[in-house]
C-alpha cells in the first residue's frame, strides 16, 4: 500500500531557482528516503534519513524529516536542466518493504 | 561494484500469450530482491519480494507469479497475460538488512525497467 503522499504533484521551475517538495505519511518509520527517476528510466536513490536525524544534505540536496508531524521535504538548491525528473519518497516501516508514494514531477525550464 | 541488469527494455505480447521477464544482480551476494510494477505517471506497486533463493512473498494477488532459483536471479511470469498487466516494470535490490542485524531496510538500487504492452 502507498503511505508517502508528495505534495505538490507537479511542479515548473526556472533554472537556478530552488525546488522544495513534501512528503507526508501515517505510521512510524525507521528512515525514509528520496529517489529520482528520469523519464522512462529506472528510480535512483538520493537520500536516506534515519527517523532519529532532523536534517541531512548531500551536495545540493537538503532533506529534513519531522517525525511528529510525519512529514519530511527535499530542496534542490540552484536546480538545473538536469534536475528534470519525478521525485519519490519512500518510507521504512519494520519490513522487508519501502512504501512509494506517487511522486512529484518537477521540471527546471531553462 | 554492484550493478542490476533487466531485459527486455520494451515488449509487446498479445492477450493470453506468456510472459518472462528476468533480472540480474552482480557483484553483491544474497541481495534483497523486488518487482514493482508503474503505470504512467504514478508511483511503485510492489509485486513480489525474496529475502533467498526460493523465498517469495507475494503482495498483490494476480496472474502474476515470480521466482528466484538462483541467488542473484528474479524472474517474473505469467501464463496468461491480460491487458491490465501492461506497464512499466521495474527489479530492483537491496543489502539485506539481516546480514547487519538491522531493522533498517537498505536503499533500492533499480535496474532500467520494462515497457510492456498487451495488445
Amino acid at each position: 500500500s502507498q503511505q508517502g503522499e508528495e505534495d505538490p504533484q507537479a511542479l515548473s521551475i526556472q533554472e537556478g531557482e530552488n525546488a522544495t517538495m513534501n512528503c507526508s505519511y501515517k505510521t512510524s518509520i525507521n528512515n525514509l528516503q528520496w529517489y529520482r527517476q528520469n523519464s522512462g528510466r529506472g528510480l535512483v536513490h538520493l537520500i536516506l534519513i534515519r527517523s532519529n536525524e532532523r536534517e541531512k544534505h548531500s551536495g545540493r540536496l537538503r532533506v529534513t524529516l519531522d517525525t511528529s508531524k510525519k512529514s519530511s521535504s527535499l530542496l534542490i538548491t540552484a536546480s538545473r536542466a538536469a534536475d528534470t525528473a519525478s521525485y519519490f519518497c519512500a518510507t521504512d516501516g519494520n519490513d522487508y518493504k519501502l512504501s512509494f508514494g506517487a511522486g512529484t514531477t518537477v521540471t527546471v525550464r531553462a | 561494484s554492484q550493478t542490476i541488469h533487466q531485459w527486455p527494455a520494451t515488449l509487446v505480447q498479445p492477450v493470453g500469450s506468456p510472459l518472462s521477464l528476468e533480472c540480474t544482480v552482480e557483484g553483491t551476494s544474497n541481495p534483497n530482491l523486488y518487482w514493482y510494477r508503474q503505470a504512467a505517471g504514478r508511483g511503485l506497486q510492489l509485486l513480489f519480494y525474496s529475502v533467498g533463493i526460493g523465498q517469495i512473498s507475494s503482495e498483490v494477488p494476480q496472474n502474476l507469479s515470480a521466482s528466484r532459483p538462483q541467488d542473484r536471479q528474479f524472474i517474473l511470469s505469467s501464463k496468461k497475460l491480460l491487458l491490465s498487466d501492461s506497464g512499466f516494470y521495474l527489479c530492483a535490490w537491496s543489502v539485506n538488512r539481516r546480514l547487519y542485524s538491522s531493522h533498517s531496510n537498505q536503499p533500492q538500487h533499480f535496474g532500467d525497467g520494462t515497457r510492456l504492452s498487451i495488445l
